[in-house]
């Protein structure tokens, strides 16, 4: 079983256009993640939620909007998608403050 | 605003050579993690580094921290092929949110 897994793994639309990533973890913990990596691999966190809560919310443009239904999922929403958003998302978990984080497969989303 | 820095960036080394690579943060932290990326692929947790002076191998590898210097290290013992990757480490910034500032990776890539 995949412990946290994401949808779609490509993405390829047109700028302008509204997306989401989805998100599930099963390893039954509190702490989700969201990171941008980009072309030259730098990872940046953009976003966590602690049980359904948002603790981090980095300096990324409001078109970026995570969703949090339950503990074992964490979506993110992109409006009017931009050039500058193609990039690689990595969503993450972890079972509380203070553990390692464990990384989903990676979503890549390329903007044309 | 805690900074993380590697280096080398890309590290070119023959298979059974031994080589380091340095991970050097600009504020305290005592939370360290080294994590191995594949082309293409997710993020590999390798170690988790909790304390001052802790050390942990795995294999060919060896990670070790050094709160006061804020250094981390990455130890490759008589290295493999397999070993071709791109190591980041990562920096928790001291806070109750446990969020993590990544290095800029090493890009390893061993010659046969």
């Amino acid at each position: 079983d995949t412990a946290v897994s994401q949808t779609p793994k490509y993405l390829v639309t047109q700028m302008g256009n509204d997306k989401s990533i989805k998100c599930e973890q099963n390893l039954g913990h509190d702490t989700m993640y969201w990171y941008k990596q980009d072309s030259k691999k730098f990872l940046k966190i953009m976003f966590s939620y602690n049980n359904k809560e948002l603790i981090i919310n980095e300096t990324v443009p409001n078109r970026f909007s995570p969703k949090s239904p339950d503990k074992a999922h964490l979506n993110l929403h992109i409006n009017s998608l931009e050039l500058g958003d193609s990039a690689v998302y990595f969503c993450a978990s972890s079972p509380m403050s203070n553990y390692e984080q464990y990384f989903g497969p990676g979503t890549r989303l390329t903007v044309t | 605003e805690l900074k993380v820095e590697q280096n080398p960036l890309f590290l070119s080394m023959q298979e059974g050579k031994n080589y380091t690579i340095y991970c050097n943060y600009s504020t305290t932290s005592d939370r360290l993690y080294w994590y191995r990326q594949d082309p293409g692929k997710s993020l590999e947790s390798l170690f988790v580094l909790l304390s001052n002076g802790a050390v942990k191998q795995e294999g060919r590898l060896m990670a070790s921290l050094d709160t006061k210097a804020r250094l981390s290290t990455l130890h490759i013992t008589a290295a493999v092929h397999d070993l071709s990757a791109t190591y980041f480490c990562a920096v928790d910034d001291g806070g109750a949110t446990n969020k993590l500032i990544f290095g800029t990776g090493t890009l390893l890539a061993v010659q046969p």
